[in-house]
């Protein structure tokens, strides 16, 4: 069965550094997301991704984050100058446009230091 | 702003029993909601969806419904497994300009004694 997969898996980096997070969403999807979720708090939506380009975003997606699919397959999180509050599970997401259903991948820790 | 709440936070049950987990959430205008899996660590699995107009889903042991006039929509388990363990999350996907994002509440643990 088709799934999202992404990496890292987990990731440590030190604060102020940028992270790069990878998805490869669903082949035949066109709607991409990433998600958090902070160690003991809900998922949260971070922003929404369509036709090359950010369709929606939540007020936690500042100039901090940014998104890119710079091929036909990936679709990247770039998160700059990161911070100790930035530590959590990213998950990248995907539908198709007529299914509603939207598939998760299985996440990317990361732990800033 | 959506807000989206589970009750039980934990449940711990023996195999066997059927079971039910709560959702509810404040906005009534939903396009649907979505249940999912989650495994310690791991990522989320979509067990059912349901669309606004529809009132119930089942997947095997797995039936959801969803009452939009009141808010809520329930996950009944039947005949629980240990397998079956893990937390499940509930999500409402609303209208929000182009992207319907998904409003997710906090999820109920839950935990099948052999």
């Amino acid at each position: 069965e088709p799934e999202v997969t992404q990496t890292p898996s987990h990731q440590v980096t030190q604060m102020g550094q940028e992270v790069i997070l990878r998805c490869v969403p669903i082949s035949n999807h066109l709607y991409f997301y990433w998600y958090r979720q902070i160690l003991g708090q809900k998922v949260e939506f971070l922003v929404s991704f369509y036709n090359n380009e950010i369709s929606e975003k939540s007020e936690i997606f500042d100039d901090q984050f940014s998104v890119e699919r710079p091929d036909g397959s990936n679709f990247t999180l770039k998160i700059r100058s990161t911070k100790l509050e930035d530590s959590a599970m990213y998950f990248c997401a995907s539908k198709t446009g007529e299914e509603n259903t939207i598939y998760f991948g299985e996440g990317s820790w990361l732990t800033v230091v | 702003k959506q807000e989206v709440t589970q009750i039980p936070a934990a449940l711990s049950v023996p195999e066997g029993e059927n079971l039910v987990l709560n959702c509810s959430f404040t906005d009534s205008a939903i396009y649907n909601l979505q249940w999912f899996r989650q495994d310690p660590g791991k990522g989320l699995t979509s067990l059912l969806l349901i669309q606004s107009s529809q009132r119930e889903q089942t997947s095997g042991r797995l039936n959801a419904s969803l009452d939009k006039s009141s808010g809520r929509s329930t996950l009944y388990i039947a005949a629980s497994q240990p397998g079956d363990s893990a937390t499940y999350l509930c999500a409402a996907r609303h209208y929000s300009g182009s992207a319907r994002q998904l409003t997710f509440g906090s999820g109920t643990q839950l935990t099948v004694l052999p």
